[in-house]
Parts: C-alpha cells; sequence; structure tokens
C-alpha cells in the first residue's frame, strides 16, 4: 500500500549545526509533497512544500530536496537553533473521491544540543 | 490560515467512559479532519467530517467507536466512546486550506491529550 517514512526516528544536532531530515514514499504517482514541525503540546505545523516538477525549494533556513528518481526527499535546516527541536513530518496528500486524504509519515525527533 | 480551538487539552479517563471533543474553526470550511497521534507515533487519519453528510472513516476506525457531529460549517466533534487504556492519544482537528501552494494543506488544532485509566 502507499506509505511514507523516514530513515532516521531521531537526531540530535549541535546548535548553529545543519541539520538534514529524511524521507522515503512509495508511490512513483505522488506530485506534491509536504513538511510539517510539531513542536511539544502543539499541532503540526506547515513549514514548507515542494511539487514534483522542482527538484528544490527553499524557506526561510530551511531547503527540501526531492529525488523522484529514487523517491527520497529531505528537509535542511541551516544554522539549526534550540527553536528548531521538534518531531519533523514529511506528509503527502492523496486523493481519494472528492478530498485529499494526508498520510503522515513516522517522523524525525529532532534536539538541539546547545 | 484558519484558527482552530479545541477543547479540552487534556483529560483523564476512567475506562469505560466516554469523551466528547469540541473543534471549533474561526472560517467556514467543508471539511474537517480527525487524527489521532499515539504516543510517540505520527499522526493517523479517522475521519472526514463533511456538513450535512455522515463522517468518512478510514479502515480501523467505526462510527460507533468515533461518533463524529458537523452540526456547521465552523464546528465538529469527535467522542471516544467506551475508552480503554488503547484510546490514550492526543487526538487532533484539522482543516485544509492553510499555508503553503497547495488547497489541501493542513491546519491543526493544539490537540486534545486523553489519558485513560
Amino acid at each position: 500500500g502507499e506509505s511514507v517514512g523516514l530513515h532516521l526516528p531521531t537526531l540530535s544536532v549541535q546548535e548553529g549545526d545543519n541539520s538534514i531530515i529524511n524521507c522515503a514514499y512509495s508511490n512513483s504517482a505522488s506530485d506534491y509533497f509536504i513538511w510539517y514541525k510539531q513542536e511539544s503540546g502543539k499541532g503540526p505545523q506547515f513549514i514548507i512544500d515542494i511539487r514534483s516538477n522542482m527538484d528544490k525549494r527553499q524557506g526561510q533556513r530551511v531547503t527540501v530536496l526531492l529525488n523522484k528518481t529514487v523517491k527520497h526527499l529531505s528537509l535542511q535546516i541551516a544554522a539549526t537553533q534550540p527553536g528548531d527541536s521538534a518531531v519533523y513530518f514529511c506528509a503527502e496528500p492523496t486523493m481519494k473521491t472528492s478530498y485529499d486524504k494526508v498520510i503522515f509519515g513516522p517522523g524525525t525527533s529532532l534536539s538541539v544540543i546547545p | 490560515s484558519a484558527v482552530i480551538s479545541q477543547k479540552p487539552s487534556r483529560d483523564i479517563c476512567q475506562r469505560g467512559t466516554s469523551l466528547t471533543i469540541q473543534c471549533q474553526v474561526d472560517s467556514q470550511v467543508t471539511m474537517m479532519f480527525w487524527y489521532r497521534q499515539q504516543p510517540g507515533q505520527s499522526l493517523t487519519l479517522i475521519a472526514t467530517a463533511n456538513q450535512g453528510s455522515e463522517a468518512t472513516y478510514e479502515s480501523g476506525f467505526v462510527i460507533d467507536k468515533f461518533p463524529i457531529s458537523r452540526p456547521n460549517l465552523t464546528f465538529s466533534t469527535l467522542t471516544v466512546s467506551n475508552m480503554s487504556p488503547e484510546d490514550s492519544s492526543i487526538y487532533l482537528c484539522s482543516v485544509a486550506g492553510g499555508l503553503g501552494t497547495g488547497a489541501n494543506v493542513l491546519t491543526f488544532g493544539a490537540g486534545s491529550r486523553l489519558t485513560v485509566l
């Protein structure tokens, strides 16, 4: 069946270093991906998205890379800060009848070491 | 993007009881989505609530266990019935149309953390 999964469940990085969070997907027809950040006690929040006609998209301190050949995407966070400590999910909307069901990957917990 | 309020934010419940979670949105939305997040896990879609029709449940979730109401375009409730410790989770309400380039980017409430003893 369809799935979105991650390579690394936990990640610890030193403050100021760059973080890379990886995500694999199985549906080669997928054309849109979203990254969410979930801080403790909060719901997931949108970070950045990317469509399959792109292989890279940049935001403020974040970059998402998409490799359709190996069905892999990554979220890169530059100069990681303590406020980046959270769980990060990749997600994929899938067409289902009249609405889009969004599938979430298992998540990566990012801990920033001061 | 929409602002979503959920209550209760957390509760401790006894086995066998039921609890209703409320979700209020500050704008009218067609569909509302209920997710479950078990401890240390990802989000799993429970059901989609469309105003004026019965909710659509995902595999593994049934109406008798998770009845949903959607009385208008800004409000929905999810009831967790006959609770057991396995129902201890965070329950999240969401709507589509948040930030991002896609119409189906979800905006989430803060969630309702239920602990069943």
